[in-house]
């Protein structure tokens, strides 16, 4: 049982975006930044998303993050095949004092 | 650049420990706290904690208190992660991050880089 929490899937064709949300509460999201994170399978996470809103170094403007609230979203346009990846968010929680994720999103292109 | 690269797949029978490393290159790894995360077979990611190798403190998350230990070894600029007391449950890939460190209306931390991870079958 994760803390945050996501949408198990997500699908698009090629071309269209697709957004991804991450709930939380106040004890993280409504108090901390947000942070994306890429994964493909068989590969080791990657950062996408820093602060809520910045690109990692080297992630394309295709790659936006967004926090309102308690809940966060990462966006994705002009899906490409080689977007297919696993992507979780993940941030602070002050209560636990510790690092907290989603379950993870798949997204098929 | 930065580079975290770790040890090799590990198969261990329960109650036995593992010793995971972690060597860094490209930074000074007393300036960042090194975090250990882990991701079991077809589930999520999940934080177990950090070390901090310029002072050496340490914090765990409540799941693995009193069963892993972090250490670092600044002169060889390298961290590592044992776990004691192995269960099939611990079966997973365990990997070591840089966390950058950022003060908003606490101390938090995020991951800028990761190691390839490494896994550790638990099997009798």
């Amino acid at each position: 049982q994760s803390v945050l929490t996501q949408p198990p899937s997500v699908s698009a064709a090629p071309g269209q975006k697709v957004t991804i949300s991450c709930s939380g509460s106040s004890s993280n999201i409504g108090n901390t930044y947000v942070y994306w994170y890429q994964q493909v399978p068989g590969t080791a996470p990657k950062l996408l998303i820093y602060d809520n809103n910045k690109r990692a170094s080297g992630i394309p403007d295709r790659f936006s993050g967004s926090k309102s609230g308690t809940s966060a979203t990462l966006g994705i346009t002009g899906l490409q095949t080689g977007d297919e990846a696993d992507y979780y968010c993940g941030t602070w929680d002050r209560s636990l004092s510790a690092g907290v994720f989603g379950g993870g999103t798949k997204l098929t292109v | 650049q930065v580079q975290l690269v770790q040890s090799g797949a590990e198969v261990k029978k329960p109650g036995a420990s593992v010793k995971v490393s972690c060597n860094t290159s490209g930074y000074t790894l007393t300036t960042y706290a090194t975090h250990w995360v882990r991701q079991a077979p077809g589930q999520g990611l999940e934080w177990m904690g950090w070390i901090n190798a310029g002072n050496g403190d340490t914090k765990y998350s409540q799941k693995f208190q009193g069963r892993v230990t972090f250490s670092a070894d600044a002169a060889a600029s390298a961290a590592y992660m044992e776990l004691r007391s192995l269960r099939s449950e611990d079966t997973a890939i365990y990997y070591c991050a840089r966390g950058r460190r950022v003060v908003v209306t606490a101390i938090q931390y995020y991951f800028d880089y990761w190691g390839q991870g490494t896994l550790v079958s638990v099997s009798s």
